[in-house]
């Protein structure tokens, strides 16, 4: 099983700030098939990078990711209210499918 | 427009049972691997388990091998989850969310539905 470690656990930025988050896998992730999502408080989580870096449709372009085999970065360029939030990465290459235990970006 | 609908989810006491569904629309259900995820309170999310197109392929988290069953009734647009033998380490919001052939990410998620295992 593939482990995957995000940090920090906690970032707390202000409004128009450049957030950066990592993930480290165990292993090298097969075919960078490594996903980015977002999740609200009661709000199931969405979408917002797959294969390390491709943007889903409707993603604003502020939101960016990064990096292959075992090291991958998501950042938000500028920071909007509205993401302040929890974002987790996703490994979806090997079985199981697992998931970082997720960085929450605060208002600071 | 995709949308996934989750129900089932219920208070049910230690070695109890309970079957989840998932409502499918706006996709060809059957073209679609589908995915169960979990999330205790305050926690990070858990994939649980796996059901390929036709429902003849199968996986499961180590975590719920044994107890639990993902099935899919493809005349219905509908995805289950049969959940036996429940722990209080059950406990949790699960979701549907729709895969593709092969490896691919979730890109819809239903709203989650609440099991609580407590007695």
């Amino acid at each position: 099983e593939i482990v995957l470690t995000q940090s920090p656990g906690t970032l707390s930025l202000s409004p128009g700030e450049r957030a950066t988050l990592y993930c480290r896998a165990s292993q090298s992730v097969l075919s960078n098939y490594l996903a980015w999502y977002q999740q609200k408080a009661g709000q199931a989580p969405r979408l917002l990078i797959y294969g390390a870096s491709s943007r889903t449709t409707g993603i604003p372009d502020r939101f960016s990711g990064s990096g292959s085999g075992t090291d991958f970065t998501l950042t938000i360029s500028r920071l909007e209210p509205e993401d302040f939030a929890v974002y987790y990465c996703q490994q979806y290459g090997s079985s199981p499918r697992t998931f970082g235990q997720g960085t929450k970006v605060e208002i600071k | 427009e995709v949308q996934l609908v989750e129900s089932g989810g219920d208070l049910v006491q230690p070695g109890g049972s309970l079957r989840l569904s998932c409502g499918a629309s706006g996709f060809t259900f059957n073209t679609y691997w589908m995915h169960w995820v979990r999330q205790a309170p305050g926690k990070g999310l858990v994939w649980v388990s796996r059901i390929n197109t036709d429902g003849s392929s199968t996986t499961y988290a180590d975590s719920v091998k044994g107890r639990f069953t993902i099935s899919r009734d493809n005349a219905r647009n509908t995805l289950y989850l049969q959940m036996n033998s429940l722990t209080a380490e059950d406990t949790a919001v699960y979701y549907c969310a729709r895969g593709a052939v092969g490896a691919t990410p979730f890109h819809y998620w239903g709203q989650g539905t609440l099991v609580t295992v407590s007695s």
